[in-house]
């Protein structure tokens, strides 16, 4: 399978705990994007990288969320002291970016699944 | 902030049936996109409608751009129970927003009864 996969699927965890996601994009792919997911809502946009750097982080990413790509290959996504409020999905999404960013469809993964207790 | 929003929030059809869902954007864009996600899944691209263009196909869909009315339209025909999903459109934002990631709406969510 050669599409964008996270891990974990699932994550469980205490309140004040930190948590790390990971991404492998697709292969070809410079872009890469972070978005996270709320029960009934769309996707929301957290950040994106075009290689190994980080153009642009959303004001939902709060510090206590980091966000690295160090080869730009794969991504992590680290929620430092969790709280109930970040529970949700989160999603990466990657796609090539040629010309006009905008005008590429992306293309994401399963997510993973954050339940804070 | 969410740039779109669909309507209606929920449907439920019969199989066979045609399903159009609407979605209304606030900012100028360079172009739309159209999403399905099944339940706990992620998310899948079906179209990509650019600024200057009215009309696309794609299979069995159908989606239309009004940029006089910062509206599109998605049209599924003859539904299948497999179509059950949510359907999210998207937009870039050409007014000097972000470079190329996506504004979501909420959704529609389709339910095809066999």
């Amino acid at each position: 399978d050669t599409g964008v996969s996270q891990n974990p699927r699932h994550k469980i965890t205490k309140r004040g705990q930190n948590v790390t996601f990971r991404c492998d994009p697709i292969s070809e792919h410079n872009r890469l994007y972070w978005y996270r997911q709320t029960l009934g809502q769309g996707p929301e946009f957290l950040t994106y990288f075009q290689n190994e750097a980080q153009l642009e982080k959303s004001r939902l990413l709060s510090d206590r969320f980091s966000a690295e790509r160090p080869k730009g290959s794969f991504s992590t996504l680290e929620i430092q002291r969790t709280e109930q409020g970040d529970s949700a999905m989160y999603l990466c999404a990657s796609s090539l970016v040629l010309g006009q960013p905008g005008n590429q469809p992306q293309h994401f993964g399963d997510g993973t699944r954050l339940s804070i207790l | 902030s969410q740039q779109g929003e669909e309507d209606p929030q929920a449907l439920s059809i019969q199989e066979g049936e045609n399903a159009t869902m609407n979605c209304s954007y606030k900012t100028s864009i360079n172009n739309l996109q159209w999403y399905r996600q099944n339940s706990g899944r992620g998310l899948v691209h079906l179209i990509l409608i650019r600024s200057n263009e009215r009309e696309k196909h794609s299979g069995r869909l159908r989606v239309t751009l009004d940029t006089s009315k910062k509206s599109s339209s998605l049209l599924i025909t003859a539904s299948r129970a497999a179509d059950t999903a949510s359907y999210f459109c998207a937009t870039d934002a050409e007014d000097g927003g972000s470079q190329g990631n996506l504004i979501f709406g909420k959704g529609t969510k389709l339910s095809v009864k066999p």
